[in-house]
């Protein structure tokens, strides 16, 4: 089975914080993208990677930005956290045409 | 542009009762269409997919989903609803050739005993 890893399932963090999810794949993808979810949006594409330091902006990238140093592991960073930040983070990883499998999910809360 | 539209906020539906969750979508190309489901305080658990083939798609859970062309419609469905389906679909649409999917803004299913 794919397992993907978001190893913050809660936090909380003061407004200006930088904060770091981190997310770890195991099925040898070349894609991971992060998303964010806010009832009533959907689901929103911040950044993705087709490849090991290769990224790209999503929909909505502003106040974002991401890492990806190894294939196994995508990092999405917030400089400086802000209270519209507060949300629930979704990583996924796959390929193109092929299914994308996600993580638990992070909720984050910014205060 | 690609873009998912699910109509429906919320869709309740009796135990036993056939159930329909509905997905259009707008995208260049060939379609790839995908449903996901997710339970409370957890991520997406993928249903099923059509990239080609067969317009009737099988998937987890006894779901199916039917690819309509013509009317660029992806709808889920199931012959017997349970309770325990009760949750969150998302309909998702990547175009041929894209790393990006797109995703609907979801439609609750509320299966009631």
């Amino acid at each position: 089975d794919v397992k993907v890893t978001q190893s913050s399932r809660y936090l909380v963090k003061r407004t200006g914080e930088k904060v770091f999810l981190e997310c770890v794949q195991d099925m040898d993808h070349e894609n991971m993208f992060w998303y964010r979810q806010d009832p009533g949006l959907g689901l929103r594409l911040i950044y993705f990677s087709y490849d090991v330091k290769m990224k790209e902006k999503g929909d909505i990238p502003e106040g974002y930005s991401v890492s990806r140093e190894k294939k196994e592991r995508f990092s999405l960073i917030l400089e400086s956290a802000s209270t519209n930040q507060t949300s629930m983070y979704l990583c996924a990883s796959g390929g193109s045409g092929n299914t994308i499998y996600f993580g638990e999910g992070s909720w984050l809360t910014v205060v | 542009a690609q873009s998912v539209a699910q109509p429906e906020d919320q869709v309740n539906v009796a135990e036993g009762n056939p159930l329909t969750v509905k997905c259009t979508y707008s995208v260049s190309g060939n379609p790839y269409l995908f449903w996901y489901v997710q339970y409370p305080n957890r991520g997406l658990q993928f249903l099923l997919k059509y990239i080609t083939g067969d317009n009737l798609v099988k998937g987890s859970y006894g779901f199916e989903a039917e690819f309509n062309k013509s009317q660029t419609s992806f709808h889920l469905k199931k012959p017997s609803a349970l309770v325990s389906d009760s949750a969150l679909y998302f309909c998702a649409v990547s175009g041929e050739g894209t790393y990006k999917y797109i995703f609907g803004t979801g439609t609750r299913l509320k299966v009631l005993a």
